[in-house]
């Protein structure tokens, strides 16, 4: 499989604890994205990296949120101290290119990680 | 204002319909624009990327009005199989901003 992987794809969680998902991009992406959707509403960017180098994070993403890549191919995304808000699918997706590049900008997603804080 | 705006519907439409759907957007340095599909449960997948004259793909027409900073999707010959989100993709920046999708139903 060459797509986008992403584990786990469900987890259900208490309040309080921390919860850690991974993403595995497409072999030859550099780019790597992390966006959160919640029912009835489109995805909501987080955060993106450049290889290893994390580029952007959105202004919406508390600091009980980190993402990390550490050998600028797979990402964790670990939310500290989850809260009932945070319940949401986490979608993770990668591209090709530098910026400037048409095809920088066409993702492929994976299937998600969805995550349900009780 | 939302970086992205789109009428979430559902359009509910015959199968063999034309239906349209369009998006507006506020940030006029984007530069880039994309139709992303999203099926029920589903992750998106891009449907159609939007070129500045305009461009078909089969039964799917993308436009793009930069004056006015809107882009529309035009679907001919609407099959149940059309049935799904459809999310107008906008990128300011290096990252995509998505709007909230339009939901499409076709019926039998």
């Amino acid at each position: 499989d060459t797509g986008v992987s992403q584990n786990p794809r469900h987890k259900i969680t208490k309040r309080g604890q921390n919860v850690t998902f991974r993403c595995d991009p497409i072999s030859e992406h550099n780019r790597l994205y992390w966006y959160r959707q919640t029912l009835g509403q489109g995805p909501e960017f987080l955060t993106y990296f450049q290889n290893e180098a994390q580029l952007e994070k959105s202004r919406l993403l508390s600091d009980r949120f980190s993402a990390e890549r550490p050998k600028g191919s797979f990402s964790t995304l670990e939310i500290q101290r989850t809260e009932q808000g945070d319940s949401a699918m986490y979608l993770c997706a990668s591209s090709l290119g530098q910026g400037g590049s048409l095809w920088a900008n066409v993702l492929t997603f994976g299937a998600g990680s969805r995550l349900t804080v009780l | 204002r939302k970086e992205v705006e789109q009428d979430p519907g559902p359009f509910n439409v015959p199968e063999g319909a034309t239906v349209a759907f369009n998006c507006t957007y506020s940030n006029s340095a984007s530069q880039s624009f994309f139709w992303y599909r999203q099926d029920c449960r589903k992750e998106p997948k891009l449907l159609m990327s939007v070129y500045s004259s305009g461009n078909e793909d089969g039964r799917f027409t993308a436009q793009l009005n930069r004056a006015s900073q809107y882009i529309s999707l035009l679907i001919r010959d609407s099959k149940l199989s059309d049935s799904a989100t459809y999310l107008c993709v906008v990128n300011p920046t290096d990252k995509l901003i998505f709007g909230t999708g339009t939901r499409l139903q076709v019926f039998p």
